[in-house]
């Protein structure tokens, strides 16, 4: 089973700051925070990912609270193009299995 | 950076007949790729790992004699669907751990269609 939590769907205003949360109250010491998200169709694409630091890349920016049960990640100026399925995954490295949640559907609102 | 190449993006097959899906990556080496079925509207379900040189490991209710899984090199990952049938039909995603990077990267995936 997956190790997360997400909101099933949320709107997002073009240009706006999309946040989207995520829960992982059993994370491990050792378990990665991995955000990817899906495009209608296509592949899972990665975004970034985190151990107890924030992090940012050019893509998005991700905030772990510092008791490691939650996260957000951070699209700074969302655009239409950013509608897709965002997927929180918890693991400890990437040679690991992915196990998928239900991730959150973000629309991006022109 | 590290691509996954997943072939063909569409297949049409009729029942009965078997339907082979490659994934390969590009630019390095994977011992070890995954396999993902995904209804419509659901997530991806982890099928199967398919591991370089030895048998794959199949999640539980997957039918290993219906989804084989051949990892015959270090770049070629092969998930074939034998005696399809039209509940076969799904968006079917390779995936790999990618090489020097921290993270997996996922192939285009496959819509195979039985009819």
């Amino acid at each position: 089973d997956a190790k997360t939590t997400q909101p099933p769907s949320m709107d997002c205003a073009e240009g706006r700051a999309a946040n989207l949360p995520c829960n992982h109250s059993t994370i491990s010491g050792n378990e990665y925070v991995y955000w990817y998200r899906q495009i209608h169709s296509q592949g899972p694409q990665y975004i970034i990912h985190g151990l107890k630091n924030n992090e940012t890349n050019e893509m998005a920016s991700l905030i772990i609270t510092e008791d490691r049960k939650s996260s957000t990640l951070i699209l700074p100026h969302a655009t239409l193009r950013d509608t897709a399925v965002y997927y929180c995954i918890v693991s400890m490295n990437r040679d690991d299995k992915i196990i998928f949640g239900k991730g959150t559907r973000l629309h991006i609102l022109p | 950076g590290a691509v996954v190449s997943q072939h063909p993006s569409w297949v049409i097959c009729k029942s009965g007949t078997s339907v082979k899906i490659e994934c390969r990556s590009l630019d390095f080496q994977a011992t070890t790729m995954f396999w993902y079925r995904q209804f419509p509207k659901q997530s991806l379900m982890l099928m199967a790992t398919s591991n370089e040189g030895s048998k794959a490991t199949y999640e539980q209710g997957v039918e290993k004699d219906k989804f084989l899984i051949n990892h015959a090199s270090l770049t070629l990952s092969t998930l074939t669907v034998t005696s399809a049938h039209p509940e076969d039909s799904s968006f079917y995603i390779c995936s790999a751990p990618g090489g020097q990077k921290s993270e997996a990267f996922f192939g285009q995936g496959t819509r195979l269609t039985v009819v």
